[in-house]
Formats: C-alpha cells, sequence, structure tokens
C-alpha cells in the first residue's frame, strides 16, 4: 500500500538551532516529492519539487534533499517566521498524490 | 494574479442542507483538484479534474459532487450534508495533472 509518514509529528526549536524533518515514504514507483509549508488558518504554500535520488533544491534556510526511501527538510538557523507545518506529498506511478500528515515546527526567540 | 480564490471562507450548516463550494484559479492551469483536511488524517483527494470537460473520484468522494465549469472554475457540492464532512476544503489547481499545485485559502465548514 502506498504510504507517506512525517516525523517528527512536532518540533519545537531555539532561534538558530538547525535541524531536519523526515519524509518516509513507500510507493510502487516514485514519480515526483513535494514539500508544502502551511501557516494556520491558511491553505498551503508550495516549497519544493524533487524528482530524482540525490537531487537537492534550498530556498533562504530551507534545503531539501531525496534518497531512494525517503526527503529530509533541513533548516539551517531557523528564525521564528520559519514556524508553520510542513507537509510531504508523493506522486505515485498509480497516478496518486498522497499527503504525509505534517510536522508542527515552532521556532522560538 | 489572485491565484486560487475559495468562496465562501466559512459556512455553517444543519445536517441534510445543501451548499456548493466555489472555486477559481487565474493560472490558466489546466488540472484542478478539491481536499478536505482533518486533524491527524493529512490532505484526502476528493475529486479533482485533469483538464477541462474531465471530472474524476479521488480517495473520498462519496457525499460530494464536482462540476468543471470551464478551465478556471471547478465547484464542490454538497448535496446533503452529514456532520462528518465537518472540515476544512482546500481548492488547488495545477498546470499538469498531479504535479506542483497551488492552494486557495479554504472554505471551513460546520455541520450541526
Amino acid at each position: 500500500e502506498d504510504q507517506v509518514t512525517q516525523s517528527p509529528e512536532a518540533l519545537r526549536l531555539q532561534e538558530g538551532e538547525s535541524s531536519s524533518l523526515n519524509c518516509s515514504y513507500t510507493v510502487s514507483g516514485l514519480r515526483g516529492l513535494f514539500w508544502y509549508r502551511q501557516d494556520p488558518g491558511k491553505g498551503p504554500e508550495f516549497l519544493f519539487t524533487l524528482y530524482s535520488a540525490g537531487e537537492e533544491k534550498e530556498k533562504e534556510r530551507l534545503k531539501a534533499t531525496l534518497t531512494k526511501k525517503e526527503s529530509f527538510l533541513h533548516i539551517t538557523a531557523p528564525k521564528p517566521e520559519d514556524s508553520a507545518t510542513y507537509l510531504c506529498a508523493v506522486q505515485a506511478d498509480t497516478d496518486k498524490l498522497i499527503f504525509g500528515t505534517g510536522t508542527r515546527l515552532q521556532v522560538f526567540p | 494574479n489572485a491565484g486560487v480564490t475559495q468562496t465562501p471562507k466559512f459556512q455553517v450548516l444543519k445536517t441534510g442542507q445543501s451548499m456548493t463550494l466555489q472555486c477559481a484559479q487565474d493560472m490558466n492551469h489546466n488540472s484542478m483538484y478539491w481536499y478536505r483536511q482533518d486533524p491527524g488524517m493529512g490532505l484526502r483527494l476528493i475529486y479533482y479534474s485533469a483538464s477541462e470537460g474531465t471530472t474524476d473520484k479521488g480517495e473520498v468522494p462519496n457525499g460530494y459532487n464536482v462540476s468543471r465549469l470551464n478551465k478556471r472554475e471547478f465547484s464542490l457540492r454538497l448535496e446533503s450534508a452529514a456532520p462528518s464532512q465537518t472540515s476544512v476544503y482546500f481548492c488547488a489547481s495545477s498546470e499538469v495533472p498531479l504535479e506542483t499545485q497551488y492552494f486557495g485559502p479554504g472554505t471551513r465548514l460546520l455541520v450541526l
């Protein structure tokens, strides 16, 4: 069965304390992996798309990486404005798009 | 560019009432989607339209109907609302089916 699991469910960081969020997947053929940011009361906002193992994308303090089984979203020296829920979604060969349940990140000054 | 817009922002219904959620996008995207988001369950696809004139069921289509009115607009209808349909509903669009999606601000629906 196609599945996407995100960990941890919640993460509290001090401002400047770097960390990583994980998205592991089991799907029948990966066509794409997407990262989104969601602020409370708002719709998900697109961050990155990764297509193949070894690929990396960067935007400001965020860096997404992809292996054959998982993706990491690395956050370097986070600021309070990085606080949000980060969602991972996987597009499978079966033409399905499966979302994880997200990691809720809180960054304290 | 407004991106993806949804109306209404918030709605309260009684069990058995009907309503239509509206969605429009101004990015000239071919594909549009309706999701529901419930605590602890992630986003679940209700229906999608890969291109104008086509619609397909997603993971949780029961109790819903959709209409792709034209390339810009995709509506979701609840014919007889049930408390289990209390949720936050998001519309999204993409240039290519199931590729990078852009989401609207959501409609919060409470069914009593």
